[in-house]
Parts: structure tokens; C-alpha cells; sequence
């Protein structure tokens, strides 16, 4: 069981499209990390979120942690073809624990 | 500043065999953690090592054993290696215990 459960689990969207991935869990975390991750790399870190309510933007990508600190979700405006990767969402429980991801298509 | 390195990129290996793998962090991290990522259980959380010192241990047998040297430097031991054993190993260094984590680009390992 996944403490930190993604979805949608897989995302297929035309260039220009906008999308939204959640990350949700039962637990409260003190910080959240998004990261992305292509073939046959390491994830990159995208941004830490850690104050209930805090949002954040990284060009076309807004992060949003939710008030109780128990969600996330992570917004791309007029996705490219570009944004194309595993996006995951990882947090301090105790250990290190990571969503099981949202593999992002995004055809030209 | 250099990333994280791991040696080799790729492995493969057979059933009962060991392995060690390394792991160079960013220059003033000291803490280095593991991770296996495979199709059907994602990433999961091996262990952490902080000053040379396991700090924290995920849900994973006895024979996944690590190590940490003064210089920051980790490896990770696989003994008596089992097909389910394949799979993309990461490490990820961060500047505090179990903080942001920067990825390398992995290990694949093959276990045939």
C-alpha cells in the first residue's frame, strides 16, 4: 500500500492542453518534493512545498500544498511536448516515501 | 557543482551471485540514501546513511546491507541476488537527514 497515492496514473494530452496530477495521502507530512523523472535517468527536483496552503510556480508549472498537509497537486499550463516524464511525489514520514507516479504524454 | 555519480550504469549478474554498488554525493551532503524503482512497485526507500551512521531502514531483507565512508561516499551491497532483484538502483544525497533528495542516474541491474 501506497502512503502517498497519484493520480492519474497515466496522462495522454495534446500540446497546449493544461492538466492536473494529485498526490494524496492519510498522513500528514511536514514538507512535500515533487520531482521529475525521464528514461534511464534519476528524478530532478522540482520544488519543495512545505507550509499548509503554500503555493508555488516554476513557469507553466503551479504546486499547491494542501492546509492540512496531507495533499498536493501539481498543475502544468499549456503543456509542451517538453513536460513529457514521470512525475512524482515524495515526503519525510519517517523515511522517504514516493508516490507510485503519473507518467505525463504530451503529444505535438 | 558536480552531482551525484553512481558506478557502474549497468549490471548484470546471475542468481546467488553479490554486488556492491557506489555512490559519490554532491560535495556538502551528507546524508546518502538508496532507493529501488521498478515497473510494479515504484520507488521504494532502502536506507539512509548520515554521517557514516545508518540513520533510517525501509522494509527490505537483510541482504541489502550498506555503508558509508568519511568522505560521504556510500555503496550498497546486494548478497545473494534473486531475479526480483532487478531493477533501477538510485541514490540521492541531501544536505540534511532524509531532506530534499538529489537523484544520480541510477544502476540497472540484471539478475538473469
Amino acid at each position: 500500500t501506497q502512503l502517498l497515492e497519484q493520480s492519474p496514473q497515466f496522462l495522454s494530452i495534446q500540446e497546449g492542453e493544461n492538466l492536473t496530477v494529485y498526490c494524496n495521502s492519510s498522513s500528514v507530512f511536514s514538507s512535500l518534493q515533487w520531482y521529475r523523472q525521464e528514461p534511464g535517468e534519476g528524478p530532478v527536483l522540482l520544488v519543495t512545498v512545505v507550509t499548509g496552503g503554500e503555493v508555488k510556480k516554476l513557469k507553466r508549472l503551479t504546486f499547491q500544498f494542501g492546509d492540512a498537509r496531507k495533499d498536493s497537486s501539481l498543475h502544468i499550463t499549456a503543456a509542451q511536448p517538453g513536460d513529457t516524464g514521470l512525475y512524482l511525489c515524495g515526503g519525510n514520514n519517517n523515511d522517504m516515501r514516493f508516490g507510485a507516479g503519473t507518467r505525463l504524454t504530451v503529444k505535438p | 557543482k558536480a552531482g551525484v555519480t553512481q558506478t557502474p550504469r549497468y549490471l548484470i549478474k546471475t542468481r546467488g551471485q553479490q554486488v556492491t554498488l557506489s555512490c559519490s554525493p554532491i560535495s556538502g551532503h551528507r546524508s546518502v540514501s538508496w532507493y529501488q524503482q521498478t515497473p510494479g512497485q515504484g520507488l521504494q526507500f532502502l536506507f539512509e546513511y548520515f554521517s557514516e551512521t545508518q540513520r533510517n531502514k525501509g522494509n527490505f531483507p537483510g541482504r541489502f546491507s550498506g555503508r558509508q565512508f568519511s568522505n560521504s561516499r556510500s555503496e550498497m551491497n546486494v548478497s545473494t541476488l534473486e531475479l526480483g532483484d532487478s531493477a533501477l538502483y538510485l541514490c540521492a544525497s541531501s544536505l540534511v537527514s532524509l531532506g530534499e533528495q538529489y537523484f544520480g542516474p541510477g544502476t540497472r541491474l540484471t539478475v538473469t
